[in-house]
């Protein structure tokens, strides 16, 4: 079965408003990383995340590591036509060496 | 500039066919990964390779193979393909230890196999 989820699979928003996404594992994570996908495009990564509890922002982007390191979120505040995309989180299991990406979020953002 | 790059955007082969997917980075990194991306499953890892001659099994190895000669090529090979091997194949590459899904990739090769 899958080992990081993502939800949610899909996301419409208007410009303006804030997204966010999330990634669960039930187990836990060494650490986790982010990354963004443009239509037409390859995933790019945004930021990896390692401590526990762990905030990073990046502008309007703002990532979050849970206390337990089994999920994490990505949020966007006043989203722009430019956020289109999916956002994938990627997460490396502790003591297993295994890593798995989520299923990814598909953004889209109406002007 | 860090560069990954690999050798179609756009492939097309036939039922049976044995097909070549070359990656090559700039970026003297140990690891290489080969995911293939279908709609609703993201990206699923086929096989990485943490130094040269050395691969592991992702979580869909079956059909595929790899090769890993030099240390900035990474190869995968179809040794038949079928239709269920239609994708978008994406190759990566990452640092060391924790780093290694700190992950630079490809633009990706869409294969259709008929």
């Amino acid at each position: 079965g899958q080992q990081v989820m993502q939800i949610p699979q899909y996301q419409h928003v208007q410009e303006g408003e804030d997204f966010t996404t999330y990634c669960n594992s039930s187990t836990t994570l060494s650490n986790i990383q982010w990354y963004k996908q443009r239509p037409g495009g390859h995933p790019v990564f945004l930021i990896q995340l390692v401590k526990s509890g762990e905030v990073k922002k990046q502008k309007r982007l703002t990532f979050q590591f849970g206390e337990a390191k089994k999920n994490s979120s990505l949020h966007i505040t006043a989203t722009q036509t430019t956020d289109v995309g999916t956002y994938f989180c990627a997460g490396l299991l502790y003591n297993f060496n295994k890593f798995y990406f989520g299923s990814g979020t598909k953004l889209n953002v109406k002007p | 500039d860090v560069k990954v790059t690999q050798s179609s955007r756009y492939l097309v082969k036939r039922t049976g066919e044995k097909v070549f997917l070359e990656c090559v980075q700039d970026m003297d990194h140990e690891n290489m990964f080969w995911y293939r991306q279908d709609p609703g499953l993201g990206l699923r890892l086929i096989y990485f390779s943490y130094d040269v001659k050395m691969k592991e099994k992702g979580d869909i190895p079956e059909g595929y193979s790899v090769s890993r000669e030099k240390k900035e090529r990474f190869s995968l090979i179809l040794e038949s393909a079928s239709t269920n091997q239609t994708s978008m194949y994406l190759c990566a590459s990452g640092g060391p230890r924790d780093t290694r899904l700190l992950q630079y990739f490809g633009p990706g090769t869409r294969l259709l196999v008929l």
